[in-house]
């Protein structure tokens, strides 16, 4: 089964601009992960958030969660076209470990 | 960090074949590993939870005769696509975690084995 839902589906930006993606989920989660996976290849874990935190960076990675709303958000600064690329929220849900995908948003970054 | 194989990383056959994949973890041992499968332009699939010395667990809607698993050792998970179809022809993607602590949190995902049937 599916969890998350991703918006926007697809992102079209300009290099430098910010990018920004959303994830929702449904059921109450132990944690939240974030991974990047470019065309036909494997997935990259970019950032794990626990369900007791609210804000995590990494480098230019900026990922929120809001436990509230079930919702999260991917913030990518100052974007570069090597950012271009599948991203994928997955939540392990609370009691479990297995790991649900989310629809994923494919971000093309314009050199 | 841990690492994950899988082999093969591709793989064609033809219709009426069956074809294994096999998921390694190199460097830890791994009591439960995640199968997944991806269509072109979709989100990866939960299809089983491969559990060492015991039965896999489905997925509701995955055939458990179509898609076997075996995971006979801490760090080998084999799935086995029976009588593939071009309908099966998929991205697979193999999982494993770290067996214990907050460590277990991260999962390592294997490369992704292709599969074409013809």
């Amino acid at each position: 089964s599916q969890q998350g839902e991703e918006d926007p589906q697809a992102l079209s930006i300009q290099e430098g601009e910010n990018a920004t993606m959303n994830c929702s989920y449904k059921t109450s989660i132990n944690n939240l992960q974030w991974y990047r996976q470019n065309s036909g290849r494997g997935l990259v874990h970019l950032i794990l958030i626990r369900s007791n935190e609210r804000e995590k960076h990494s480098g230019r990675l900026r990922v929120t969660l809001d436990t509230s709303k079930k919702s999260s958000s991917l913030l990518i600064t100052a974007s570069r076209a090597a950012d271009t690329a599948s991203y994928f929220c997955a939540t392990d849900e609370t009691g479990g470990f297995k790991t649900i995908f989310g629809a994923g948003t494919r971000l093309f970054v314009k050199a | 960090g841990a690492v994950v194989s899988q082999h093969p990383s591709w793989v064609i056959c033809k219709s009426g074949t069956s074809v294994k994949i096999e998921c390694r973890s190199l460097d830890f041992q791994a009591t439960t590993m995640f199968w997944y499968r991806q269509f072109p332009k979709q989100s990866l699939m939960l299809m089983a939870t491969s559990n060492e010395g015991s039965k896999a667990t489905y997925e509701q809607g995955v055939e458990k005769d179509k898609f076997l698993i075996n995971h006979a050792s801490l760090t080998l998970s084999t799935l086995t696509v029976t009588s593939a179809h071009p309908e099966d022809s998929s991205f697979y993607i193999c999982s494993a975690r770290l067996p214990s602590g907050r460590a277990r949190e991260t999962q390592y995902f294997g490369p992704g084995t292709r599969l074409l049937v013809l």
